[in-house]
């Protein structure tokens, strides 16, 4: 079936470091992909997303690609915020579905 | 744009009543609104899709009789976890989304304790 698996956190990094959080996903078609963002407190939020293969989405100094071959959607930032310390959900909406199958989430916390 | 709102935001129920929740699209008309429990530490687990005007599909395992949702209106859905127990107990957080998109907007999300 339809699922996506995520890199397992806490992940805790310093200031100005590189993020990666991986993601990779199995799917019967072709997908679109997202990454939602929860911050302490509040609801999730839609960082970025990407609806065919090779697609970059990008927002906030976050990126990822569609990589149809790797069947990945890793999220990457080149330097890493205090501000964002959140949850990171990596989802796909399935081909012809409505629903979003989501991730485990991955806690990831920056230290100054 | 694209807010959705839910209330309440916390609720404290005795065991055995019942509790409603609302969700709204406060600046557009969702098609099709997403209920999901969330556990401690855990990921988003979809309960039902409603699509305005019709009955809501429930994911595998949901007890449609205990979690019953309505979405009588292009910018409001309810879930009334009826004869609420302990094991209930979680963050119910709605999304919404518009005809011709695959984007889910979310709301913040209800934390439902039943003592």
């Amino acid at each position: 079936g339809d699922s996506v698996t995520q890199m397992e956190g806490p992940v805790t990094l310093s200031e100005e470091a590189f993020l990666t959080i991986n993601c990779t996903y199995t799917a019967t078609g072709y997908p679109s992909l997202f990454w939602y963002v929860q911050y302490p407190g509040e609801g999730l939020q839609l960082l970025l997303k990407a609806t065919k293969a090779d697609d970059k989405g990008s927002n906030k100094g976050f990126e990822a690609t569609y990589r149809k071959e790797t069947t990945s959607f890793h999220l990457e930032k080149g330097s890493v915020q205090v501000s964002d310390s959140a949850v990171y959900f990596c989802a796909q909406k399935p081909q012809g579905a409505q629903k979003l199958v989501f991730g485990q989430g991955t806690r990831l916390t920056i230290n100054p | 744009g694209a807010v959705v709102s839910q209330h309440p935001s916390r609720v404290i129920c005795k065991s055995g009543t019942s509790v409603k929740i609302e969700c709204r699209s406060l600046d557009f008309q969702a098609t099709t609104m997403f209920w999901y429990r969330q556990f401690p530490k855990q990921s988003l687990m979809l309960m039902a899709t409603s699509n305005e005007g019709s009955k809501a599909t429930y994911e595998q395992g949901v007890e449609k009789d205990k979690f019953l949702i309505n979405h009588a209106s292009l910018t409001l859905s309810t879930l009334t976890v009826t004869s609420a127990h302990p094991e209930d107990s979680s963050f119910y957080i709605c999304s919404a989304q518009t005809g011709g998109t695959d984007t889910q907007y979310f709301g913040p999300g209800t934390r439902l304790t039943v003592l």
